[in-house]
């Protein structure tokens, strides 16, 4: 079946400019990560959804991140004012319900912020 | 969460088997020893999880130390594609879902 799906997979920007990027989990998934990874480093935590509600998003680095997950289904990753340590690869996982459930990432969106 | 250790590199030859130690002195009762590994250019995938005996799937075998303070995947015959970052996680099954990374160990496979 289909993995999880990441748009796009490559995003140039400019600082101080507004970014979207997108996740489609796997269907039936109702846990739903979100990851950051810079250049060298494992993967950092920055928010959890079960179905539609964030669960946990004590990784979020400040306010300018923002994330939506409307219908428990695709999920939007929002940055404002993009700086240039925003720049990484965002990563998104979904998995069943129980928290022994393996995640299941996809390809990464590669964010630059010049 | 419990932390873990694991070296930085590490390089084998193809075709044989290779151990990716992992050090997790203060683990708990309740945390299950998952390992991922991320091949370049690509997301994390799943290799294996245990929580006290050992484990074996068509990917690696997993060895759980006796006092659960350590733990090895093993990779039996390697191949070219095993090559990737291999993290070893510690995840407590009563706590937060998320996943915490560490550097993991990057495993380089000789042709």
């Amino acid at each position: 079946g289909a993995g999880v799906s990441q748009t796009p997979s490559n995003k140039v920007t400019e600082k101080g400019k507004y970014v979207e990027l997108r996740c489609d989990p796997i269907s039936g998934h109702t846990a739903l990560y979100w990851y950051r990874q810079s250049l060298g480093q494992g993967p950092e935590f920055l928010i959890y959804f079960q179905g539609t509600g964030a669960a946990d998003d004590s990784g979020l680095p400040n306010d300018r991140f923002f994330a939506v997950r409307p219908e428990g289904s695709v999920s939007t990753l929002k940055i404002q004012r993009t700086e240039r340590g925003d720049s990484a690869v965002y990563l998104c996982a979904s998995s069943l319900r129980r928290p022994e459930d393996t995640q299941y990432f996809g390809p990464g969106t590669r964010l630059t912020v010049l | 969460d419990a932390k873990t250790t694991q070296p930085n590199s590490m390089e084998s030859n193809e075709e044989e088997p290779v151990h990716l130690p992992c050090n997790h002195s203060t683990i708990s009762g309740t945390d299950y020893i998952h390992w991922y590994r991320q091949l370049p250019s690509q997301g994390p995938e799943y290799v294996i999880h245990g929580l006290t005996s050992n484990v074996n799937n068509r990917m690696a075998s997993l060895a759980i130390a006796e006092d659960r303070k350590s733990s090895t995947l093993i990779l039996h015959r390697a191949t070219l594609r095993d090559a990737a970052v291999y993290y070893c996680i510690l995840r407590d099954f009563q706590g937060a879902q998320k996943l915490v990374f560490g550097q993991g160990t990057r495993l380089t496979i000789n042709p």
